[in-house]
Order: structure tokens, then C-alpha cells, then sequence
């Protein structure tokens, strides 16, 4: 059964530094990952996906990384800004479904 | 980019009577669609699997009977909570999945039920 855990919870960090949110996986026989973003009683915006075959996605200030051996990804937000705040999930897609770690919840603070 | 939306957004019903939840992909067409339910400050729970044509496939533990699904239509999927009741109350958020095993899902803005 695939478990994905993240780390940490929370976040509270100064605006303007780099963080980085980590998310591992139990089973590493996904066909992807994705990083999701979910704003306080909304829905899910999608962020990255990163494919089985490849190591890394970039997209503005977001780049999430994939370590399919080790179960392992990053997320790593540049320049952070107010706005950034919010929880972040990743999730990764077996052949069945798409099993969510618990989420880290990111607070940047002006 | 695809687009999927839920409908209502929000609604309040009193114990015992029964809520559907639509969800639409607005453009374009999905044969597997997914419901997640989702409780305070957790995560995303799959509660069913939606196909078109076909039953849904339910999660251990989620009662078929109680939480409906009919997937009629390849922009429409829906969730049925009948006989609702306060533990009932939570968020929730369908998906629809472009073809393939590598594709990506797309998720509602989901739907906020509170049972009175």
C-alpha cells in the first residue's frame, strides 16, 4: 500500500527566502508525481508533475525534483512571497490512484 | 488548460435527506473521473472511481449504497449522498483524468456539504 508522507507540517518563513518542501513515498512504482496547491476552503490547483522518466520541473520560481529510486521528491520555492502561502500536497499516481501525502502548510510572512 | 467544475459550490441540507454533487469537465472529455472526500486540515481521501458506462469502483470502506455514483456522460460525473448526516460534513472533490496512465488529473473547485 503506497504512503506518502511530507515534511514538514507547517512552515513559517520570512518572505524573500528559499524553502523547500519534502515529500517521500513508500512504493516506487508510480507513473508520476505532482505537486498541488489548495488555498484555505478551495479546490486543487495543479503546480508540477513530474513524470516516472524524469528527474526534475521547473516553472517560474517552482522547481520539484523526483528521486523514483529513494521515493523522494522536493519542492523548492524561490524569492518566496506573501501570496506563496498556502498548503502544498504532492501526490503520486500508482496504476490504480492518486494516494496524497497529509500536505505542508506554508505561512510567508511581509 | 482543462477545466472541471462542481456544482453546488456549496449547500446545507438537514440530516436524512439526500444531496447530489455534478461534476463537469467543461472541454474536454474524461472516461474516468474521481471523487475525494476531504476533512479538516487533511488531506485528499479517493473515495471512488468513476469510468463512463460502467459501475464506479469504490474504496474499501466507502458504502456504496450511501454515496452514489452514475457517470453518464463523458463531461459528467455524479455523487449522490443519500440519507446525509452530520458525520457527513466535509469537502468534496471530484477529479477527471485525460486518457492514458501518465495523464494528468484535473480537479473541481469542490463542494462544501454541511448536514445539519
Amino acid at each position: 500500500k503506497q504512503e506518502v508522507t511530507q515534511i514538514p507540517a507547517a512552515l513559517s518563513v520570512p518572505e524573500g527566502e528559499n524553502l523547500v518542501l519534502n515529500c517521500s513515498f513508500t512504493d516506487s512504482a508510480i507513473y508520476n508525481l505532482q505537486w498541488f496547491r489548495q488555498d484555505p476552503g478551495k479546490g486543487l490547483t495543479s503546480l508540477l508533475l513530474i513524470q516516472s522518466s524524469q528527474r526534475e520541473q521547473t516553472s517560474g520560481r517552482l522547481n520539484a525534483s523526483l528521486d523514483k529510486s529513494s521515493g523522494r521528491s522536493t519542492l523548492y520555492i524561490a524569492a518566496s512571497q506573501p501570496g506563496d502561502s498556502a498548503t502544498y500536497l504532492c501526490a503520486v499516481q500508482g496504476a490504480q490512484k492518486l494516494v496524497f501525502g497529509q500536505g505542508t502548510r506554508l505561512t510567508i510572512n511581509p | 488548460g482543462a477545466v472541471v467544475s462542481q456544482h453546488p459550490s456549496r449547500v446545507i441540507c438537514k440530516s436524512g435527506t439526500s444531496v447530489k454533487i455534478e461534476c463537469r469537465s467543461l472541454d474536454f472529455q474524461a472516461t474516468t473521473m474521481f471523487w475525494y472526500r476531504q476533512f479538516p486540515k487533511q488531506s485528499l481521501m479517493l473515495m471512488a472511481t468513476s469510468n463512463e458506462g460502467s459501475k464506479a469502483t469504490y474504496e474499501q470502506g466507502v458504502e456504496k449504497d450511501k454515496f452514489l455514483i452514475n457517470h453518464a456522460s463523458l463531461t459528467l460525473s455524479t455523487l449522490t449522498v443519500t440519507s446525509a448526516h452530520p458525520e457527513d460534513s466535509s469537502f468534496y472533490i471530484c477529479s477527471a483524468k485525460l486518457s492514458g496512465l501518465s495523464g494528468s488529473q484535473y480537479f473541481g473547485p469542490g463542494t462544501r456539504l454541511l448536514v445539519l
